[in-house]
């Protein structure tokens, strides 16, 4: 089973510049998430979805925006990067708000000039 | 502010000593989860509870989740050198997930 696929896992962008980071799931769950970790501040929720067409602000959404078109398919868009923005990304997915079933993909690792 | 404290922050242990680590809030939260990571991977999934006072356990591992649901504790017993990771709290309120900063175990063979 694939469970959660972010790509792509590394990128280096310059201030300013867009990307979209993927997440991909196929465990047919509803609830899906994004979280950025940096060193000393643990785990912070950015956006998530409780379904398809469906989506939130988490603890820190400032510059950052996301769609659910499908069940599977949860991006992440960086509008206009700034060094702030550098840090690891994580997708996940649950079967529900509570955290069944939770899992996490391995991370994308950005860096921005 | 962080939601959820977690300690210690550190911990360096000899094998097979026991340890417990700690997450504490002042908030009451549906549910609470616990995970290990590892360098370069994401979280996986230990323990989900749901119920104040619910106690799991999972092989040498028991979870501990307090009676007004807003701390838990998670204890190892025996520790092995595969413990080694990055233990961390997470607490569900309202669809919104909050993560401790996490507790660094070395377990030294």
């Amino acid at each position: 089973n694939a469970g959660v696929t972010q790509t792509p896992k590394f990128q280096v962008l310059k201030t300013g510049q867009s990307m979209t980071l993927q997440c991909a799931q196929d465990m047919n769950h509803e609830y899906m998430s994004w979280y950025r970790q940096d060193p000393g501040m643990g785990l912070r929720l950015i956006h998530y979805s409780v379904g398809a067409g469906i989506t939130d602000q988490g603890e820190v959404p400032n510059g950052y925006n996301v769609s659910r078109s499908t069940t599977e398919d949860f991006p992440l868009r960086l509008l206009s990067a700034a060094p702030s923005q550098t840090s690891v990304y994580f997708c996940a997915s649950s079967l529900d708000p509570l955290g069944m079933s939770q899992h996490f993909g391995d991370g994308t690792r950005l860096s921005i000039l | 502010t962080q939601l959820l404290e977690q300690s210690p922050q550190f911990l360096s242990i000899q094998e097979g000593e026991n340890l417990t680590v700690y997450c504490n809030s002042s908030s009451v939260f549906s549910s609470l989860q616990w995970y290990r990571q590892e360098p370069g991977e994401g979280p996986v999934l230990l323990v989900t509870v749901v119920t104040g006072g619910e106690v799991k356990k999972l092989k040498r591992l028991t979870f501990q989740f307090g009676d007004a649901r807003k701390d838990s504790s998670l204890h190892i017993t025996a520790a092995q050198p595969g413990d080694t990771g990055l233990y961390l709290c997470a607490g569900a309120t309202g669809n919104q997930f909050y993560f401790g900063t996490g507790t660094s175990l070395t377990v030294i063979p």
